[in-house]
């Protein structure tokens, strides 16, 4: 299995600046890594996939790296508005390719 | 398009009851995987769904069960419940592939049944 750590202390950043989330797993790298947003109360949603020969991945104000020799995922959210606040989670594809193991989420606050 | 429906969103059961929560995957979408997230934690992988088969399961006891119907809708079913068993249970529908990884990538997630044990 995969043990996966995100950033264990909430996030908050001022409006306009760069957020940085972390994602570090233990052991095999996989496939492939997600991110997805979570709402209070609401089930996540996809943001990005990034394969496992790709070093970085961007859509609009997101970017996605992908280290596999530090075992390590960084997301960031550019130009950061109160409405990317929400719970990010980044999930692994585990080497049997039927289920993903997702970390606790890290916890965004954008400070107008 | 309707995307990944679940039933019912709340619902109020005490310990040692039995509960069924249901899920319509997103339409063009054959494979149904099952997610149980307590309070302040990730999603954990309960089991997947497809062709009617439980292909993979998790970490979970017996008092966890499921099917998936020739219209790929599935059920989750948890018997004698425990007040550990409270918690946002998703459902996330993918599409599959004949290569690896086998699933396409993204999961589509419903909004979830939220499972108060009493």
């Amino acid at each position: 299995s995969q043990k996966i750590e995100q950033n264990s202390e909430a996030l908050n950043i001022q409006e306009g600046k760069t957020a940085t989330l972390t994602c570090n797993y233990t052991n095999y790298s996989p496939a492939y890594l997600q991110w997805y947003r979570q709402d209070p109360g609401r089930g996540p949603v996809f943001l990005l996939l990034i394969r496992e020969n790709e070093k970085e991945k961007r859509k609009e104000r997101l970017k996605v790296t992908f280290d596999t020799t530090l075992k390590q995922s960084l997301f960031h959210i550019t130009a950061s508005q109160p409405a990317d606040s929400a719970t990010y989670l980044c999930a692994l594809l585990s080497n049997t390719g039927n289920q993903f193991y997702f970390g606790t989420g890290t916890s965004l606050t954008v400070i107008p | 398009d309707a995307g990944v429906t679940q039933s019912p969103t709340h619902l109020i059961k005490t310990r040692g009851q039995q509960v069924t929560l249901r899920c319509s995957p997103k339409s063009g979408h054959d494979t149904v995987s099952w997610y149980q997230q307590a309070l302040g934690q990730g999603p954990q992988f309960i089991f997947q769904y497809y062709e009617e088969e439980e292909r993979q399961r998790g970490n979970f006891p017996d008092r966890f069960s499921g099917h998936q119907f020739p219209n790929y809708s599935s059920e989750l079913n948890v018997n004698a419940l425990l007040l550990g068993d409270s918690a946002l249970y998703l459902c996330a529908s993918s599409g599959r592939t004949s290569g690896w990884p086998p699933n396409t990538g993204e999961l589509f997630f419903g909004e979830g049944s939220r499972l108060t044990v009493l």
